[in-house]
């Protein structure tokens, strides 16, 4: 079974520019992530897809931030324009549905590592 | 106040020895309980995860919740070099009919040979 996967791996870019990540998840999870993980911390919670609608953004800084799945697959995370503090590792997960039973267990890419300078 | 708190560590034990890692937590509506292991450069991968209070074994690994305390742990018995990595706590609790997870700072773990 195939993983999460992202691209690019590494992007270097100059404050204010725009970058943008893409993200395919495991074939058949309906739920989507996108984390920011800062050098020496956990990974925070951008926002959440189920299909292509989103069930949680209140973390994401809308001003620069923005992200879409369209069609309920893949989905790309953009920011525009970029701030030093954007330098981080940017995560995407995917999920089966959660029934409200068991721990729905998040399977993740290996991040974007991103560089602003 | 966070609502995960994790000592970064790093943690540098010589291999064969027990490993314990903890966190605490504020946040009561928190239900399960995970550990996930993430190597250098790698995204984070689950470990083994629990709920509600109590204790769940899987081969060397040892996870324990005590919700009285807020408190939980993961034991690594014997550990070995290939058990370097960072170790990420993490929490659910459901909102809006969804899970929405938070993870802790995560701690390093050396094993030297």
């Amino acid at each position: 079974e195939a993983g999460v996967a992202q691209s690019p791996r590494y992007k270097i870019i100059e404050k204010r520019q725009s970058v943008a990540f893409w993200c395919n998840p495991i074939s058949g999870h309906a739920t989507l992530y996108w984390y920011q993980q800062i050098l020496g911390q956990g990974p925070k919670l951008l926002i959440q897809f189920q299909n292509n609608g989103v069930v949680d953004d209140s973390q994401l800084p809308k001003d620069r931030f923005s992200a879409e799945r369209l069609k309920g697959v893949d989905s790309t995370l953009k920011i525009q324009p970029a701030k030093l503090e954007d330098s981080a590792v940017y995560l995407c997960a995917s999920s089966l549905v959660w029934r409200g039973r068991e721990y729905n267990e998040q399977f993740f890419g290996p991040g974007t590592r991103l560089t602003v300078l | 106040q966070k609502e995960v708190e994790q000592d970064p560590g790093p943690l540098s034990v010589p291999e064969g020895a027990i490993v314990s890692l903890n966190c605490t937590y504020s946040n009561s509506a928190f239900q399960y309980f995970m550990w996930y292991r993430q190597y250098s450069r790698k995204g984070p991968e689950l470990l083994m995860y629990t709920y509600s209070s109590g204790n769940k074994e899987d081969g060397r690994f040892t996870a324990q919740v005590d919700k009285s305390s807020k408190y939980i742990s993961l034991f690594i018995r014997d550990s070995q070099p290939s058990d370097s990595a960072t170790y990420l706590c993490a929490m659910s609790a459901t909102a809006g009919g969804y899970q929405k997870v938070t993870f802790g700072t995560g701690t390093k773990l050396q094993v030297i040979p």
